[in-house]
């Protein structure tokens, strides 16, 4: 079965630091999609990305960056320059490609505070 | 307009109540979700309707009944709730399946008394 463990129930920083989130996944396919989603307090998930697991190129966005490595099983996304904007709680999930699990699994989340 | 719609946005509802959730998607997607949201768990996947049909039922209980009569709206009946049951329920829609980009709306936090 698949699993999305976010160790990192809460954390604060205090505006301009970077932060890191970290993601790590269980799972017995070899192909299977990674995501990361934002929830801010008004409750909508908003997607960030999503990567195959055969692309293990770093991303950035923005502010925003993710460090795929097949080889420790993480996908940790990274915020640089923190804002107050970016508190929220940040879920990480995966979703195999075959197989009986078909669900998008999701990690129980991060929450990030952004202190002015 | 936001891409997908859930009303209410709150509910407060008596254990002998029968009430609906609503979710309505404006992206013309094939495929609609139900997610359970509880207070430090993970979210919880309900139910999954593709093309109307329903693909999965993750062994929800009988008291909540999805009904999705066409692509673009999806309702939870609740009905008999118990207490536990309060949550964010989030409503989600994608073009394809579940390895697609889901897109979600804001949720109806449901408070059963």
């Amino acid at each position: 079965a698949q699993k999305v463990t976010q160790a990192q129930t809460e954390i604060s920083v205090v505006e301009k630091e970077d932060v890191t989130l970290d993601c790590v996944y269980e799972t017995r396919d070899t192909t299977y999609y990674l995501f990361w989603y934002k929830q801010p307090p008004s409750g909508e998930l908003v997607f960030l990305i999503r990567r195959n697991s055969f692309d293990e190129q770093n991303e950035i966005s923005g502010r925003y960056s993710w460090n795929f490595q097949k080889s420790t099983s993480s996908f940790n996304f990274t915020i640089t320059a923190s804002q107050v904007v970016d508190s929220a709680v940040y879920f990480c999930a995966l979703s195999e490609v075959s197989g009986s699990a078909r669900q998008l699994t999701f990690g129980s989340g991060t929450q990030l505070t952004v202190l002015p | 307009e936001t891409g997908v719609t859930q009303t209410p946005r709150h509910l407060v509802m008596g254990m002998t109540n029968k009430k609906s959730l609503k979710c309505e998607q404006h992206l013309g997607h094939n495929a609609m979700y139900w997610y359970k949201q509880s207070a430090k768990k993970p979210l919880e996947l309900m139910f999954v309707y593709n093309f109307k049909e329903q693909t999965e039922n993750n062994s929800v209980p009988s008291r909540f009944s999805p009904e999705c009569p066409n692509s673009s709206h999806l309702f939870l009946h609740l009905h008999t709730l118990q207490p536990e049951d309060s949550a964010l329920y989030l409503c989600a829609s994608s073009q394809g399946g579940e390895n697609t980009i889901q897109y979600f709306g804001a949720g109806t936090r449901l408070s059963v008394l």
